[in-house]
């Protein structure tokens, strides 16, 4: 089985732009997480999604959004960008049925840096 | 104070130690994961565990849910064990979702 894969691996952007990731999860997995990870911060959720739903969503501002497609793949949106966003984006995906066994694949990250 | 805190934040072993992180964690949950990060980002699902313990080769895990703690340990640590070790908490928010709460990581440096 083909891990999750994310896309692009590597982005520069300046202040101000907006910017759209890709994660595609394992075959079969219905469930999206997005984390942000920084040296100051460490790893954060950003938000989870369900069958195309936000099932859940973490402490970051509506700049950052996602959707899910019905083949289950998931985008990541960040408007207005800011330095602070510089950062690597992992998503993980899961069966999503149960979270006390549910195992999270993690996928390799976009490192996002932000000019 | 963190939901999730870990200890230490550096662990230097030499090769063939027995070795221990630790994780205390605050809220309510439904699973504790431990999780490796290597070098570059990539992060590797170790161990989930709601109670008990659970092995894998030289890598053992534990939880104590009364005592809201969880141990991970690394027998006859190996220069290919250093990595970054994350304890992570499937909250429980009320239904059937998957949201994480890590703590900082262990960086591990296991020497020759």
């Amino acid at each position: 089985k083909a891990g999750v894969t994310q896309t692009p691996r590597y982005l520069i952007k300046t202040r101000g732009q907006q910017v759209t990731l890709s994660c595609s999860p394992i075959s079969g997995h219905r469930s999206v997480s997005w984390y942000q990870q920084t040296p100051g911060q460490g790893l954060q959720f950003l938000f989870e999604y369900f069958s195309e739903t936000q099932r859940n969503k973490g402490n970051f501002p509506g700049r950052f959004s996602g959707r899910q497609f019905s083949n289950s793949r998931s985008e990541m949106n960040v408007s207005t960008l800011e330095l602070g966003d510089s950062a690597l984006y992992l998503c993980a995906s899961s069966l999503g049925t149960d979270p006390s066994t549910d195992t999270q694949y993690f996928g390799p990250g976009t490192r996002l840096t932000v000019l | 104070k963190n939901e999730v805190e870990q200890s230490p934040q550096n662990l230097t072993a030499q090769e063939g130690e027995f070795i221990t992180i630790n994780c205390s964690y605050s809220v309510g949950i439904s699973a504790l994961h431990w999780l490796q990060q290597h070098p570059g980002g990539g992060i590797v699902s170790l161990f989930m565990l709601s109670s008990g313990k659970k092995k894998h080769g030289r890598l053992i895990a534990t939880i104590n849910i009364q005592e809201k703690h969880s141990s991970l340990h690394i027998t006859a640590s190996h220069p290919r064990d250093s990595a970054v070790y994350i304890c992570a908490a499937s909250t429980l928010p009320g239904g059937a979702t998957n949201k994480l709460i890590f703590g900082t990581g262990t960086l591990l440096a296991v020497q020759p």
